[in-house]
């Protein structure tokens, strides 16, 4: 069965980088868009990237553009979130999904935590 | 700025139905969204209900079910039980590799 494992979270100071990967196993990783989405504490879920099957395309929220930058390995079935100049309010629970032909998000992750803090 | 409204919270009887609903801020929502529910509990990612409007995800028991009500998206749920007590998510894809999500509706089955 599809199986999506975040891994790279962690405590990081306001300013700094960090990589979030996203194994993907059980299906065909190089079928599917692929989006990061994410969940501030006791706050609601919202967008944060999507990347097309085959990485040709790339969309970003406002909030992020210019400093977190998706992108995946078909070969090694992963997904990236390169994530810098991070801010206290890049403070969330980060999810990895596939993008379902439907335009919804079938399947997500466990989701990996980043807390931005000095 | 787009935005995608949802009843905060909502209550319903064990047994009971209730039907929750996803609007916009300016404009009605329509197929063409493509109209997405998931539910979450605490502590837990989010789970697929309903994509396209009204197709439930693998799994999903039939007593949940997705339309479009005047000019909502809206959840059915059928027969609520203890464990449908969840935080509900519509997502809107407003093309272009955009999604917007709403903020969530906390339900109670009580």
């Amino acid at each position: 069965q599809v199986q999506l494992v975040e891994s790279g979270g962690g405590v990081v100071q306001p300013g700094r980088s960090l990589r979030l990967s996203c194994a993907a196993s059980g299906f065909t990783f190089s079928g599917y868009g692929m989006y990061w989405g994410r969940q501030a504490p006791g706050k609601g879920l919202e967008g944060v990237a999507v990347i097309w099957y085959d990485g040709s395309n790339k969309y970003y929220v406002d909030s992020v553009k210019g400093r977190f930058t998706i992108s995946r390995d078909n070969s090694k079935n992963m997904l990236y979130l390169e994530m810098n100049s991070l801010r206290a309010e890049d403070t969330a629970v980060y999810y990895c999904a596939t993008v379902s032909s439907g335009w919804s998000f079938e399947s997500w992750g466990q989701g990996t935590l980043v807390t931005v803090s000095s | 700025q787009t935005v995608v409204t949802q009843e905060p919270s909502f209550s319903v009887s064990p047994g009971g139905t209730v039907t929750l609903t996803c609007g916009l801020s300016s404009g009605s929502v329509f197929s063409g969204y493509y109209p997405s529910w998931y539910q979450q509990t605490p502590g837990q990612p989010p789970r697929s209900l309903i994509y396209n409007t009204d197709t439930r995800s693998s799994g999903v028991p039939d007593r949940f079910s997705g339309s479009i009500l005047g000019n909502k998206a809206a959840l059915t749920i059928t027969g609520a039980q203890a464990d449908d007590e969840s935080h509900y998510y519509c997502v809107l894809y407003m093309g272009s590799g955009i999604w917007v999500f709403g903020g969530g509706t906390k339900l109670t089955v009580l």
